[in-house]
């Protein structure tokens, strides 16, 4: 099946600093892509829709140049969280739209901010 | 809006016991639903969908309009089969002009051995 591949898997940083997380499809092209965001025993909450070429389509309640989000090319998708502070600490997961519609999910990154 | 409501954060049935996880949804138009799976430390997976009518692991779900609901059910529970569950509704959104997949809040599924 379709492979979504998340890299860091784990990352520690200091309030501040700025953290990038990609989110790659490994053997299928994928125009569209989803980043969403799951706090400790809650559900996973989109954050915005990533479209290839374009600029991405962010959901109510989350800042733009808080979580910059790239879509260069078919394949990978970043997320840059931006001046981290300790609320920003969560887990990070994307997926991307197979060719048949079918979600594929990474295996997500857990952020943690000192 | 479109959302998702899973009543049960746990639940804990016997193996060979029966399951019924509860999903359900508000939509105004008509709802793509699915099911995802999160096993330990394992990536959230596609388990079915209900378009598909298909039986995945011994799992089915069926869509119920009339009670805007799509539970998921097996007739035994194995042990392999205790994870997270996430039920699903994809809809088209109108503020983000898109579709957009709206998540359940889970429910944790224990079989006890």
């Amino acid at each position: 099946g379709a492979v979504v591949s998340q890299h860091p898997s784990w990352v520690i940083c200091k309030s501040g600093t700025s953290v990038k997380i990609e989110c790659r499809s490994l053997d299928f092209q994928a125009t569209t892509m989803f980043w969403y965001r799951q706090f400790p025993k809650q559900s996973l909450m989109l954050m915005a829709t990533s479209n290839e070429g374009s600029k991405a389509t962010y959901e109510q309640g989350v800042e733009k140049d808080k979580f910059l989000i790239n879509h260069a090319s078919l394949t990978l998708s970043t997320l840059t969280v931006t001046s981290a502070h300790p609320e920003d600490s969560s887990f990070y997961i994307c997926s991307a739209r197979g060719r048949g519609g079918e979600l594929f999910f990474g295996e997500g990154s857990r952020l943690t901010v000192l | 809006a479109q959302r998702v409501t899973q009543p049960e954060k746990l639940l804990s049935v016997f193996k060979g016991a029966p399951v019924e996880l509860k999903c359900n949804y508000s939509y105004s138009g008509s709802p793509e639903l699915f099911w995802y799976v999160q096993y330990s430390r394992q990536r959230l997976q596609l388990l079915l969908r209900h378009i598909s009518r298909e039986s995945i692991k011994g799992f089915t779900a069926d869509l119920n309009k009339g009670e805007t609901s799509f539970h998921l059910k097996k007739p035994f529970a194995q042990e392999e089969d205790s994870a997270m569950y996430y039920c699903a509704l994809r809809g088209y959104s109108s503020g983000a002009g898109s579709y957009q997949l709206t998540f359940g809040k889970g429910t944790k599924l224990s079989v006890i051995p």
